[in-house]
């Protein structure tokens, strides 16, 4: 089983919807959890990290995170077609804080 | 604006060259890492420093090995590059301890190695 589990997408949705994103992870004991975003042929950049279980919201972005089903997504609303990406699932496991595991990422196609 | 920097954005290397990433942030981070990213893998951590002369191995070391001899650098070496290390490696730095928060990574623009 993998660390960290994403569906690689891609995940289509019309411009101005919800696209809704989601994280499963394998060890219980994971602390901090990261969503970042790579456009084609960048690096990942930071959007919003969570370590407390309920929502995080930053403007049409909401973290929400279930520790307990082992589950964390990213909820962005009034999609725009600048958020086509690949979205990267990230979580710091049970004392290793320095080592981040990584998913595969999950593409967003939003439609104009 | 803070940044990480890698040296090299692309190179074309032949089978069994020793190969050198370098890797400079100027933000005074303890941690730096290197991750390769391939199609279909998502990104795996090679090898992650917390201080100066320190290392950890990651989940993919084999045939790679680091050094860092000052905080703001942070090499990756192939001894003896083969083809199935054709991939593009990014270098990210993050900054000390267990605040929350504190595993944020900054990434560098990242380094395409093809291996011939």
């Amino acid at each position: 089983q993998k660390e960290v589990e994403q569906n690689s997408g891609p995940l289509s949705v019309p411009e101005g919807a919800i696209a809704s994103l989601n994280c499963t992870y394998s060890d219980r004991g994971s602390q901090s959890f990261f969503w970042y975003r790579q456009y084609s042929g960048k690096s990942p950049e930071l959007i919003m990290f969570i370590y407390s279980n309920g929502d995080k919201e930053d403007g049409r972005f909401t973290a929400q995170l279930n520790k307990a089903s082992q589950y964390v997504s990213l909820l962005i609303r009034d999609s725009q077609p600048s958020d086509s990406a690949t979205y990267l699932c990230a979580v710091t496991p049970p004392g290793g804080y320095q080592k981040v595991t990584f998913g595969i990422g999950t593409k967003l196609q939003v439609i104009p | 604006d803070v940044k990480v920097t890698q040296s090299s954005r692309y190179l074309v290397k032949r089978t069994g060259e020793k190969v050198f990433l370098e890797c400079v942030q100027d933000m005074d981070h303890e941690n730096m890492f290197w991750y390769r990213q391939d199609p279909g893998l998502g990104l795996r951590l090679i090898y992650f420093s917390y201080d100066v002369k320190m290392k950890e191995k990651g989940d993919i070391p084999e045939g790679y090995s680091v050094s860092r001899e000052k905080k703001e650098r942070f090499s990756l070496i192939l001894e003896s590059a083969s083809t199935n290390q054709t991939s593009m490696y990014l270098c990210a730095s993050s900054p000390p301890g267990l605040a929350t928060g504190a595993n944020v990574l900054t990434f560098g623009a990242g380094s395409r190695l093809t291996v011939l």
